[in-house]
């Protein structure tokens, strides 16, 4: 069975840093694209980043250029988002999903159950 | 950018009802991109519907994904008290490389 948990999420000031985890089992995690995906509360889905399967290739929405980044340890089976320069507006619930394909954009079919970042002074 | 525009916002049935969800595009999008979730209250969004029309594993044949180009459609045929959920569409493309989510359609029990 597939699983994937996330981690790191929690209370931040504005300006401060983290970094999210994601524990992959169940599957050969090295042969699939994962990206981070946010949960503003009460609002809709915003897919953050995408990495491909090797790590080669990483994207970023607009809205995190700069600040995250996307890196993942296949040894580990384990996906990372270091987040700097964190902003009010980052608050969510950060999600990782695992694509059907090695590269990007064939459909998330398994979802981490999510871990809660709030940037608050 | 592309941006999606689900529509309505709202629809409010009755289980055994068909349900019809709107996807619409601001410019034409890969089919073979297309999905379409289902997010029920306090759990994590899960995938109905892939490259347009094709069902992911375990999802009921009541629910159904069409369209082509910058219109796009999800039909369950039959409402399921477990189908009470918000749906949304995404869509990938390659220039630049980027996911976008619609805003999601929320089916209510009317």
């Amino acid at each position: 069975e597939v699983q994937l948990v996330e981690s790191g999420g929690g209370l931040v000031q504005p300006g401060g840093s983290l970094r999210l985890s994601c524990a992959a089992s169940g599957l050969t995690f090295s042969n699939y694209a994962m990206s981070w995906v946010r949960q503003a509360p009460g609002k809709g889905l915003e897919w953050v980043s995408d990495i491909r399967s090797n790590g080669g290739t990483t994207n970023y929405a607009n809205s995190v250029k700069g600040r995250f980044t996307i890196s993942r340890d296949n040894s580990k089976n384990t996906l990372y988002l270091q987040m700097n320069s964190l902003r009010a507006e980052d608050t969510a619930v950060y999600y990782c999903a695992k694509d059907r394909g090695g590269g990007s954009g064939w459909g998330f079919d398994y979802w981490g159950q999510g871990t809660l970042v709030t940037v608050s002074s | 950018e592309i941006v999606l525009t689900q529509s309505p916002g709202t629809l409010s049935l009755s289980p055994g009802e068909r349900a019809t969800l709107s996807c619409r595009a601001s410019q034409s999008v890969s089919s073979s991109y297309l999905a379409w979730y289902q997010q029920r209250p306090g759990q994590a969004p899960r995938l109905l519907i892939y490259s347009g029309s094709s069902r992911a594993t375990g999802i009921p044949d009541r629910f159904s994904g069409s369209g082509s180009g910058t219109d796009f459609t999800l039909t369950i045929s039959r409402l399921e008290p477990e189908d009470f959920a918000v749906y949304y569409c995404q869509q990938y493309g390659s220039s630049p490389p980027e996911f976008t989510f619609g805003g999601g359609t929320k089916v209510e029990i009317k």
